[in-house]
């Protein structure tokens, strides 16, 4: 156990739906991730914050918005849902979001679009 | 931008056999390398880090891997394979000046008995 905990395990939608995926990082860290996991595209990283601040982004969708609370924990919004956005998102988090530091992995959310 | 080739898609080895998965690294500055494993239907577990301590790094489960500058490799090792080491593993680098992780595309291993 991580303890980077995700919401919901599991989750079935239709086209051009819009669903929110929630993170809670390990007690401690400042600085959450989300990730993509698919076949065709593999691990692909999408946004980083650090206690509440955008701090990195990567290939992330325009449809896609993310945020991070004050109390740290994170949300993950996903909108106009094609099926190609059907995949595992991860949540991730570290201490201080600098290089260097591990970053451990929750369980993901299984996103399936219909 | 940094970037790893993970080489074999599929690797298959017999039970007690040497696991060799390979990563290469694409960085002009030498970064941060690990390596996470991923069993089925489970979250990406860290098996070892690189940090420029030492260039020959001992993980969890046995696994070990070794930095060379010199081939920009930082392959992954066991010496005896385990029924239970059969998962997908992933090499990630972090640059020295960012904070997140760039991963392979994965090698799955399995493991005959």
């Amino acid at each position: 156990d991580s303890g980077v905990t995700q919401t919901p395990k599991h989750l079935i939608t239709a086209t051009g739906q819009r669903v929110t995926l929630r993170c809670s990082p390990r007690s401690g860290d400042l600085s959450v991730y989300w990730y993509q996991q698919s076949l065709d595209q593999g691990l692909q990283f999408l946004i980083q914050y650090y206690n509440g601040e955008e701090r990195a982004k990567g290939n992330i969708l325009e449809r896609f918005s993310a945020q991070q609370f004050p109390d740290l924990h994170s949300e993950l919004n996903l909108s106009s849902l094609e099926l190609g956005d059907s995949a595992l998102y991860f949540c991730a988090s570290s201490v201080s979001g600098v290089a260097g530091n591990t970053i451990y992995f929750g369980e993901g959310s299984w996103l399936t679009v219909v | 931008a940094q970037s790893v080739t993970q080489l074999g898609s599929h690797v298959s080895v017999s039970e007690g056999a040497l696991v060799l998965l390979r990563c290469n690294y694409s960085s002009s500055v030498p970064p941060y390398l690990f390596w996470y494993v991923q069993y089925p239907n489970q979250g990406l577990q860290l098996l070892l880090k690189y940090t420029s301590a030492a260039t020959l790094v001992k993980g969890i489960n046995g696994f070990e891997a070794e930095f060379k500058k010199s081939e920009t490799s930082f392959h992954l090792t066991k010496p005896s394979a385990h029924m239970s080491d059969a998962a997908e593993y992933f090499c990630a680098v972090m640059g020295r000046s960012q904070g997140n992780l760039i991963f392979g595309k994965g090698t799955k291993l399995s493991v005959k008995p």
